[in-house]
């Protein structure tokens, strides 16, 4: 059972870099989000997709641009890696939010360090 | 703006030992719902229970429980019979019209054995 899959899991980047994470979801899901983990705070959403092809900014979009070709990929892009940008980065899915009991499902995170 | 609030950053308990976690919630809505995940070493987030808004009737999941007042704006959860496996990070989130997630900063639970 994939379910929500990430990569990469771990990445050091220097300050300026850019890179891309990928999610992948295999449960058909219309919904699909990126957050990131802070110490000390609760999962904040960067961007989030209602269906392939439309994507929207959550509460902290800034440095960070998204893309949802297909269904089942969200990709999270950073243009030029800052040290503020140093977190841990969840995926999530869902099915459509037209039932807001749905929950969402996540991935296992990748940390990244910019140095 | 929808906020969610965990009072307690930590809390550990004896295994077997019962303890309820706090959450807190402001919004203007009627109809919404809210959630407890855990976030264990592993870091996986994994849903625990789930709660709407408009049912009266205190959701239950086998060792888990809520207890959800929505005239406080509260959803504590409690654990009873804990066990080594349920120490994790907890997090309450809630969920309005937006169909968004609202997080708290969590709390985390240590089982000693």
């Amino acid at each position: 059972n994939a379910g929500v899959t990430q990569t990469p899991k771990f990445r050091v980047l220097k300050t300026g870099q850019s890179m891309t994470l990928l999610c992948a979801q295999d449960m058909n899901h219309e919904y699909m989000y990126w957050y990131r983990q802070d110490p000390g705070m609760g999962l904040r959403l960067i961007h989030y997709s209602v269906g392939e092809g439309t994507t929207a900014k959550g509460e902290v979009p800034d440095g960070y641009n998204v893309s949802r070709l297909k269904k089942q990929n969200f990709l999270l892009g950073l243009e030029s890696a800052a040290p503020s940008q140093t977190s841990v980065y969840f995926c999530a899915s869902s099915y459509s939010s037209r039932g807001l009991n749905q929950p969402q499902h996540f991935g296992d995170g990748t940390r990244l360090s910019i140095l | 703006a929808q906020t969610v609030t965990q009072s307690q950053p930590e809390m550990s308990v004896q295994e077997a030992e019962t303890v309820t976690l706090s959450c807190t919630y402001d919004t203007s809505e009627n109809n919404y719902y809210l959630f407890w995940y855990k976030q264990p070493p592993s870091r996986q987030m994994i849903l625990v229970i789930r709660q709407e808004a408009y049912k009266q009737q205190n959701a239950t999941e086998n060792r888990f429980s809520v207890n959800f007042q929505k005239a406080a704006k509260s959803f504590s959860l409690k654990i009873s019979d804990s066990q080594l496996g349920d120490t994790a990070m907890y997090f309450c989130a809630f969920k309005d019209s937006n169909y968004q997630l609202i997080w708290g900063a969590g709390t985390k639970l240590i089982i000693k054995p």
